[in-house]
């Protein structure tokens, strides 16, 4: 079953903003991931964070983890048109287990 | 990095047929891999569990006998869509880990599905 959910389910922005994502999450994992995905092709990891950690950079991206609240954030600073795509965060409850996926916010950069 | 392969990357088919869709781990060997669905505008959804050398494991509303999996070797799951129909089309997407307590998945880069 689909645990993640992602808001908000679509975000337009004007290029240069910043962009926020929420997932939040029901049960006790092990790691979450984020991962981006261009209308009709496959998807490509951005990040990763684990249980224990609550804060993580890569580039223009910010992540932050808060399992008391079972929530996760995903920041884009700086957004480009290139960055329009669906994101999507995933959990697992443990290694070598399937990710469950967020329903997914879709991201609109306007130049 | 670790590559997960698909193929075809697309098919379009008809009606009552069958289609296969191959997922390979091209430089790592994949105990486990994981076959998502994912329609138009949706995330994904898991499919099912394919397990080198044994049954797969299926997702409940997943029909086992209509999606053949075969994980006949440490590199290779396919996926048969058997008697395919409309509502089959979909995106499907596999991914692979080396097993263990290995954090990374890695995604194949889907096979696009289009039943007429």
């Amino acid at each position: 079953s689909q645990q993640g959910e992602e808001d908000p389910q679509a975000l337009s922005i004007q290029e240069g903003e910043n962009a926020t994502m929420n997932c939040s999450y029901k049960t006790s994992i092990n790691n979450l991931q984020w991962y981006r995905q261009n209308s009709g092709r496959g998807l490509v990891h951005l990040i990763l964070i684990r249980s224990n950690e609550r804060e993580k950079h890569s580039g223009r991206l910010r992540v932050t983890l808060d399992t008391s609240k079972k929530s996760s954030s995903l920041l884009i600073t700086a957004s480009r048109a290139a960055d329009t795509a669906s994101y999507f965060c995933a959990t697992d409850a443990a290694g070598n287990t399937p990710l469950v996926f967020g329903k997914g916010t879709r991201l609109s950069v306007i130049a | 990095g670790a590559v997960v392969s698909q193929h075809p990357s697309r098919v379009i088919c008809k009606s009552g047929t069958s289609v296969k869709i191959e997922c390979r781990s091209l430089d790592f060997q994949a105990t486990t891999m994981f076959w998502y669905r994912q329609f138009p505008k949706q995330s994904l959804m898991l499919m099912a569990t394919s397990n080198e050398g044994s049954k797969a494991t299926y997702e409940q509303g997943v029909e086992k006998d209509k999606f053949l999996i075969n994980h006949a070797s440490l590199t290779l799951s396919t996926l048969t869509v058997t008697s395919a129909h409309p509502e089959d089309s979909s995106f499907y997407i596999c991914s692979a880990n080396s097993g263990g307590w290995t954090d990374t998945q890695y995604f194949g880069p889907g096979t696009r599905l289009t039943v007429l």
